[in-house]
């Protein structure tokens, strides 16, 4: 089955760090990717996404580049702000599930200290 | 701009009580979701929903039903609550299938 395994955290960062997260997936297919934030006490929201190898997403400064000989996924920002402050999920949508669920990573906390 | 809407959004039950969720989305999305959140382990999906009066099975499907009886409404009902249903609970809905899930604030549940 799907599966996605992302960097355990937490992560501490100084504000105007360098971040990266971590993930590689296992799916049989072509998967779509995601990444998810969510900020404390609300759901989650869509941050980017790619939906064939070699795509990058991006928003807000952060990018991830789909890598399909590695299987990976990887979240990066150039520099990181308080306010990035929240839980990062990776995830992935095989179309042929025919419902498109998400598979869910298990999430990486980043506390942004100022 | 509601979104999804999830209600309620904090429920304490005590083993063996009964509840249902609601989730309401006004973006005319064919495809809905219940997921649930716990610590250390990412959501997990319960039940989804491809359409109005349609429901299937996700990877942990036990001790919850639904019922999807309207386009806009996905019901998760408890029959008989568990301590280890204790969790937080997540509704989405998407437009296609694999396409972006807009999620709903969640409804935090304990079991005592």
């Amino acid at each position: 089955g799907n599966s996605v395994t992302q960097m355990e955290g937490p992560v501490t960062l100084s504000e105007e760090a360098f971040l990266t997260i971590n993930c590689t997936y296992t799916a049989t297919g072509y998967p779509s990717l995601f990444w998810y934030v969510q900020y404390p006490g609300e759901g989650l929201q869509l941050l980017l996404k790619a939906t064939k190898a070699d795509d990058k997403g991006s928003n807000k400064g952060f990018e991830a580049t789909y890598r399909k000989e590695t299987t990976s996924f990887h979240l990066e920002k150039g520099s990181v702000q308080v306010s990035d402050s929240a839980v990062y999920f990776c995830a992935l949508s095989d179309f042929r599930s025919g419902g498109g669920q998400l598979t869910f990573g298990s999430g990486t906390q980043l506390t942004v200290l100022p | 701009n509601a979104g999804v809407t999830q209600t309620p959004k904090f429920r304490v039950l005590k083993t063996g009580q009964s509840m249902t969720l609601l989730c309401a989305q006004d973006m005319n999305h064919e495809y809905m979701y219940w997921y649930r959140q716990d610590p250390g382990m990412g959501l997990r999906l319960i039940h989804y929903s491809v359409g109005e009066g349609t429901t299937a099975k996700g990877e942990v499907p036990d001790g919850y039903n639904v019922s999807r009886l309207k386009k806009q409404n996905f019901l998760l009902g408890l029959e008989s609550a568990a301590p280890s249903q204790t969790s937080v609970y997540f509704c989405a809905s998407s437009l296609p299938p694999g396409g972006i899930q807009y999620f709903g604030a969640g409804t935090r549940l304990s079991v005592l």
